[in-house]
């Protein structure tokens, strides 16, 4: 089993549209971070979170440490916020999810 | 915006030849990182880098991957003699401290023939 589960895999949307991408990890971690992953490949980093609930523009970012979930929720989303989402877990090294492959139409 | 920046963005190599992939980190962030992400699969932790050493290594990052922090700026893994399964995209990424956010570079992608 993964230490990183992300779902779901796949993610097609209207522009518009209120987005959720979850994340499940079976880990200790320290700190979690959510990724974007864009066509050309390049990483930006949108959040890294301990504990609580971030926010930043249209994006949030929320973490249940008990229950070892965090969710990304994109409200109002474009198509310009098509990428692959990535979470990633932090304790003394990195482990990562496979990624959500988001598509948002026009 | 401060920027992480990676030399080549494309580097083809024949196996068994050294590369050395470069980095220039954001000048104050102190922490540094490699990862690599074989096409279509997930982002893989290499090595983390703090305070002119090794902090934490993967169990990929075996005998012939080296870091090194050769002046203030330039951060570089080293892979010694590569193989064909060393094709990757291979990422930097650097930080102010552990709490903090990263920024990544935009990236080598590596093709080993």
């Amino acid at each position: 089993k993964n230490e990183v589960e992300q779902s779901p895999q796949n993610l097609t949307a209207q522009e518009g549209e209120f987005i959720t991408i979850n994340c499940s990890y079976s880990v200790g971690i320290s700190a979690l971070h959510w990724l974007q992953q864009h066509p050309g490949g390049g990483i930006v980093s949108l959040f890294m979170l301990s504990s609580g609930k971030k926010k930043h523009g249209r994006l949030i970012a929320t973490i249940n440490i008990q229950e070892k979930h965090s969710s990304l929720h994109i409200t109002a989303s474009h198509p310009r916020d098509s990428a692959v989402y990535i979470c990633a877990v932090y304790n003394n090294d990195m482990r990562f999810g496979a990624g959500t492959r988001l598509t948002v139409k026009p | 915006e401060p920027e992480v920046t990676q030399t080549p963005s494309h580097q083809v190599t024949q196996m068994g030849q050294e590369v050395i992939l470069r980095c220039v980190p954001i000048s104050n962030h102190l922490y540094f990182y490699w990862y690599r992400q074989i096409l279509g699969q997930k982002v893989e932790f290499l090595v983390s880098f703090y305070n002119n050493e090794i902090s934490e290594k993967s169990e990929i990052f075996d005998d012939q991957f080296s870091v090194e922090r050769p002046d203030g700026s330039n951060f570089t893994l080293k892979i010694r003699s590569t193989k064909l399964e060393d094709s990757a995209m291979y990422f930097c990424a650097s930080s102010v401290d552990r709490a903090s956010g990263y920024t990544f570079g935009s990236g080598t992608r590596l093709t080993v023939v």
